[in-house]
């Protein structure tokens, strides 16, 4: 079992739906999880931070983390056709481990 | 504010060839870390240096290598190059016990013949 589990997708919506990405993990130790979106040929962008549980809100963006559960959730709400992208989760220890990634999840939002 | 610059952006080399990849992180940013992307395995954790000194390391072979600069430059090398390691290479900068807040290049796209 890997470290940390992310549905590949793809994922297609069209424009204006909400879009949920999730990720679930087995190391109890994660206290950091992010969220980063990667265009095609570009490195990935940090799009959201939270330490430890609950939900952060930015925008039209919500991360969600359930540590009960080992479970990390992304909400797009209103999404745009420049909301197309891979997204992937990523979590560490602390900030001086690294991050373990999951493999991305391919969205495309349709106009 | 210049983002994180790799050089060069696309490589050819053959197998058995080593190779040399480098990173400028931004300026202010002291940790540098290296992870490889494959269509089959997602990023993995190559290495991560931090004033000269490498502080973590993946999981991968000894014919991966790198070094950091004084001025927080870095670079990595690949040896005896394989057709496995075709993948992109992407480094990423940090701030001080930021790894959190990783910031990174475009990559270099390594395809090895």
């Amino acid at each position: 079992q890997k470290e940390v589990e992310q549905d590949p997708g793809p994922l297609s919506v069209p424009e204006g739906a909400i879009v949920s990405l999730n990720c679930t993990y087995s190391n109890s130790a994660f206290q950091y999880f992010m969220w980063y979106r990667q265009y095609s040929r570009k490195g990935p962008e940090l799009l959201m931070y939270t330490y430890s549980s609950g939900n952060k809100e930015d925008g039209r963006f919500t991360a969600q983390v359930d540590k009960s559960s080992k479970y990390i959730s992304l909400f797009i709400r209103d999404s745009q056709p420049s909301d197309s992208a891979t997204y992937l989760c990523a979590m560490s220890e602390s900030g001086n481990t690294p991050l373990v990634f999951g493999k991305g999840t391919r969205l495309s939002v349709i106009a | 504010k210049a983002g994180v610059t790799q050089t060069p952006r696309y490589l050819i080399k053959t197998r058995g060839q080593q190779v040399t990849l480098s990173c400028s992180p931004i300026s202010g940013h002291r940790s540098v870390s290296w992870y490889q992307q494959t269509p089959g395995q997602g990023l993995q954790f190559l290495f991560e240096y931090f004033s000269e000194t490498q502080r973590n390391k993946g999981n991968f072979p000894g014919r991966f290598s790198g070094r950091q600069f004084s001025n927080s430059r870095s670079e990595m090398n690949v040896s005896t190059l394989e057709l496995g390691d075709s993948a992109l290479y992407l480094c990423a900068s940090s701030s001080v016990g930021g790894n959190e807040k990783l910031f990174f290049g475009s990559g270099t796209q390594l395809s090895v013949l």
